[in-house]
């Protein structure tokens, strides 16, 4: 069975710090897929990354990091020199390739708050 | 841009009602999906419809069916709704020959039921 496990239930940090949002998964899948998505207070989910099991190179998106480790089972998502709009939930996913259609396993989400 | 829409953002009904939750979605995708998200359990897959008239079980269908009879419409419904049915639903598509950011969220129905 899949499974998203995100530890951390909630991060407060001080606008301009570091963080980073940890995320493990378990699968049997040779071929997965894992998604990070935010969850701004309007509700709706944002599409923020998606990674394929055979591309570990980290990336990179302005303030936003991605640290995918296939021997760790790892999927961490930094943000560098926070501000106050990335206060949200954010959610780990795994996509489930089998079946009649792709599911997404969710983690249980971290809540980021970021003062000033 | 692309669209999932749920036709309430809140609701509040009374224990044994019939409840639907509508969800359109103007994009053509074959796959549509419905979660419930609670706190410290993040989202749970209630069920989901790969074609019209199709549907599968997903981790947590006791209490609730669906419907698809068209393709952009993918209505749950509770048909006695318990108290323990409160909680934040989200319907979400996906376009199959698209790439995998094709899983469109709408913006969730928060429903009460009392």
């Amino acid at each position: 069975a899949q499974k998203v496990t995100q530890a951390q239930t909630e991060i407060s940090v001080v606008e301009k710090e570091d963080v980073t949002l940890d995320c493990v998964y378990e699968t049997r899948d040779t071929t997965y897929y894992l998604f990070w998505y935010k969850q701004p207070p309007s509700g709706e989910l944002v599409f923020l990354i998606r990674r394929n099991s055979f591309d570990e190179q980290n990336e990179i998106s302005g303030r936003y990091s991605w640290n995918f480790q296939k021997s760790t089972s790892s999927f961490n998502f930094t943000i560098t020199a926070s501000q106050v709009v990335d206060s949200a939930v954010y959610f780990c996913a795994l996509r489930d390739i089998t079946g009649t259609a792709s599911k997404l396993t969710f983690g249980t989400g971290t809540r980021l708050q970021v003062t000033l | 841009d692309v669209k999932v829409t749920q036709s309430s953002r809140y609701l509040v009904k009374r224990t044994g009602e019939k409840v639907f939750l509508e969800c359109v979605q103007d994009m053509d995708h074959e796959n549509m999906f419905w979660y419930r998200q609670d706190p410290g359990l993040g989202l749970r897959l209630i069920y989901f419809s790969y074609d019209v008239k199709m549907k599968e079980k997903g981790d947590i269908p006791e209490g609730y069916s669906v419907s698809r009879e068209k393709k952009e419409r993918f209505s749950l419904i509770l048909e006695s709704a318990s108290t323990n049915q409160t909680s934040m639903y989200l319907c979400a598509s996906r376009d199959t020959g698209g790439s995998d950011y094709g899983y469109t969220f709408g913006s969730g129905t928060r429903l009460t039921v009392v």
